[in-house]
């Protein structure tokens, strides 16, 4: 069964360096997502991504966040200078088109920042 | 913000009974409603959804019940199963594609 595979499983970096996690989407979808949950916390939707553009995006998705997707396969989330508030889980999603509501979420990676 | 709204942080049943989750959510403009699956050290697995304009929704041992008025959703699973313990999160979105709101989630705990 197709799934969305995240990379790295996990990550430890230092305040203020940057930091890139990877998402693979299931290949024949065309949305994809960002979400976060920080520990004992809800999950908190980032950004959403269509046509290679971001269609929505939460307070959270400030200008230190930024996505790409740089081939036809990956989508990334880029922190650029990371906080100790970042650290958390952070999930991708996706979604087809014939769907009309269910994403498929990845299993996240988890973010230390110290 | 706490536009979804899922109140018992945990939930222990015996194997063979009846699980029921429940759900409030405030914002009336959610179109539809999910629910999702979530183990440990994993991602949240998708179970079940419901449309708006139903009050229920059946996908084998899960059934989705939403009542509109009361803006409240609640997940049955019958018969529940020690592999059913997870933590359940209800999930709202309006419109195609758009983003999911979650509730913080319940811990089912199915006792053998």
């Amino acid at each position: 069964e197709p799934e969305v595979t995240q990379t790295p499983s996990h990550q430890v970096t230092q305040m203020g360096q940057e930091v890139i996690l990877r998402c693979v989407p299931i290949s024949n979808h065309l949305y994809f997502y960002w979400y976060r949950q920080i520990l004992g916390q809800k999950v908190e939707f980032l950004v959403s991504f269509y046509n290679n553009e971001i269609s929505e995006k939460s307070e959270i998705f400030d200008d230190q966040f930024s996505v790409e997707r740089p081939d036809g396969s990956n989508f990334t989330l880029k922190i650029r200078s990371t906080k100790l508030e970042d650290s958390a889980m952070y999930f991708c999603a996706s979604k087809d088109e014939s769907s009309y509501n269910e994403q498929f979420f990845g299993p996240g990676t988890r973010l230390t920042v110290l | 913000d706490q536009q979804v709204k899922q109140n018992s942080p945990s939930l222990s049943v015996q194997e063979g009974r009846i699980s029921i989750l429940n759900c409030d959510y405030t914002n009336s403009m959610f179109d539809y409603f999910l629910w999702y699956k979530k183990y440990p050290a994993e991602g949240p697995t998708f179970l079940i959804s419901i449309s708006s304009i139903k009050d229920k929704n059946e996908d084998g041992r899960f059934t989705v019940f939403l009542n509109k008025s009361a803006k409240h959703l609640s997940l049955h699973i019958v018969p529940s199963q020690p592999g059913d313990s997870a933590v359940y999160f209800c999930a709202g979105g309006s419109g195609s594609a758009r983003q999911l709101t979650f509730g913080s989630g319940t811990q089912l705990t199915v006792l053998p």
